[in-house]
């Protein structure tokens, strides 16, 4: 059985802060991990995903995050949040066959 | 070329009434799957396709739900009756060999039920 579970159901920052979303997994193989943003109205949109290569992840919109397998984590990152980051961001994990989700963390910024 | 295309985009029908979603994935495809958000919790499994069947329905909620993918490409999700708490986001996601394992989604279709 895989899960995710995220830190932080509503995260806020100011502008220029540096932006951390935490997300932790459960796998019993190896995982395919994600990262996946939903803007007000949207779709979901795939931010980042780690394949087993390289453990620290750079994504779209200057987000990145590390996977960590002695910490079981997959934590987002972001230096400086702009205004337009604000958004729903879910966390995923995926054995491969099927995807499972975390239950998200709202991200407010503030001016 | 396209991503994954989900019908109708916003659907508003009243309790009792059937509402069929439609989702087109990518093409070459095998694997399909359909989630749902409800009433901005998390998003939860429904069910996962390959091809034309059905590897693993464990997430469908009750047998008022019904998903179908004759011929192994698009694939329908009909709610019949619906009701209230049926409402919320419906998300269609496909993936293949092609797509190194990563799961595309569409952009999801709006369902409410009044």
């Amino acid at each position: 059985a895989q899960s995710v579970t995220q830190l932080g159901s509503h995260v806020s920052v100011s502008e220029g802060a540096l932006v951390l979303l935490r997300c932790n997994y459960s796998s019993s193989v190896p995982p395919y991990l994600f990262w996946y943003v939903q803007y007000p109205n949207q779709g979901l949109q795939l931010l980042l995903k780690y394949t087993s290569a390289a453990t620290l992840v750079k994504g779209i919109n200057g987000f990145e995050a590390e996977f960590k397998k002695s910490e079981t984590s997959f934590h987002l990152t972001k230096p400086s949040a702009h205004m337009s980051d604000a958004a729903e961001y879910f966390c995923a994990v995926s054995d491969r066959n099927d995807m499972r989700f975390g239950a998200g963390t709202r991200l407010t910024v503030k001016p | 070329e396209a991503g994954v295309t989900q019908f109708p985009s916003h659907s508003v029908i009243e309790k009792g009434q059937t509402v069929t979603l439609r989702c087109d994935p990518i093409s070459g495809h095998d694997n399909l799957y359909w989630y749902r958000r409800v009433m901005g919790k998390e998003i939860k499994f429904l069910l996962h396709f390959v091809k034309e069947s059905k590897q693993d329905e464990s997430g469908m909620p009750n047998n008022r739900f019904l998903a179908e993918r004759t011929g192994g490409t698009y694939s329908t999700l009909k709610v019949q009756p619906a009701e209230l708490e049926d409402s919320g986001v419906y998300f269609c996601a496909s993936s293949g060999s092609n797509s190194g394992n990563t799961i595309y989604f569409g952009e999801g279709s709006w369902l409410t039920v009044v």
